[in-house]
């Protein structure tokens, strides 16, 4: 089982919809959780991070963490065609490393 | 700041040619990461160090792999001698603490990335 894990789509959404991208993960121990976002054939950047249970918004952002569950979710309002791109959940794990799942790719249709 | 800073932004060689990618960290960071990736294998973690010191290399393939950090401003990678399942996107990262409630995190800041090529 890999530590962390994301459906990898692609995902298509039409614009002005909200998109939803779903994260789980294994350690238990992990505390903060991140939201990367990777346009092709560019770096990852980082748009969001949270480590409370609950939700963290952030203009059209979500991030949302359920620890009981292991999982965390990215949820972006109003989805723009440039909100296309790969988008990477990360954990911090016990063990004190950044571990990075598969990505999942969005596609916003105009 | 110009950001993390890579180069080559691009190599392309032969296999059993020596390899050295080369970053230089955002000034005032003190952790500095190395990343792999692939479409098949994500993003994975190579090397980090803080303070210009090799804390975690499991991420490390094999002995071909090698990396130092001999200040806090400059970090290389070093494959020798270099294969063709090493063509990968490398992306070196830096990052400083940040304090919250909750406790110290680290943003990441990537690099653009250097695109291997082992033919």
């Amino acid at each position: 089982q890999k530590e962390v894990e994301q459906n990898s789509g692609p995902l298509s959404v039409p614009e002005g919809a909200i998109a939803s991208l779903n994260c789980t993960y294994s350690d238990r121990g992990s505390q903060s959780f991140f939201w990367y976002r990777q346009y092709s054939g560019k770096s990852p950047e980082l748009i969001m991070f949270i480590y409370s249970n609950g939700d963290k918004e952030d203009g059209r952002f979500t991030a949302q963490l359920n620890k009981a569950s292991q999982y965390v979710s990215l949820l972006i309002r109003d989805s723009q065609p440039s909100d296309s791109a790969t988008y990477l959940c990360a954990a911090k794990t016990s063990y004190d490393k950044v571990i990075f799942g598969p990505g999942t790719s969005l596609s916003v249709i105009p | 700041d110009a950001g993390v800073i890579q180069s080559p932004r691009h190599e392309v060689t032969e296999m059993g040619q020596e390899v050295t990618l080369r970053c230089k960290p955002i000034s005032g960071h003190n952790s500095l990461f190395w990343y792999r990736q692939t479409m098949m294998r994500g993003l994975e973690l190579l090397i980090y160090f803080n303070n210009n010191v090799p804390i975690d290399d499991s991420g490390m393939p094999e002995d071909r792999f090698s990396a130092k950090m001999p200040n806090a401003s400059f970090s290389t990678l070093k494959i020798q001698p270099s294969e063709p399942r090493d063509s990968a996107v490398y992306f070196c990262a830096s990052s400083y603490p940040i304090l919250r409630t909750s406790g110290i995190y680290n943003e990441q800041f990537f690099g653009p990335g250097t695109r291997l090529t082992v033919l």
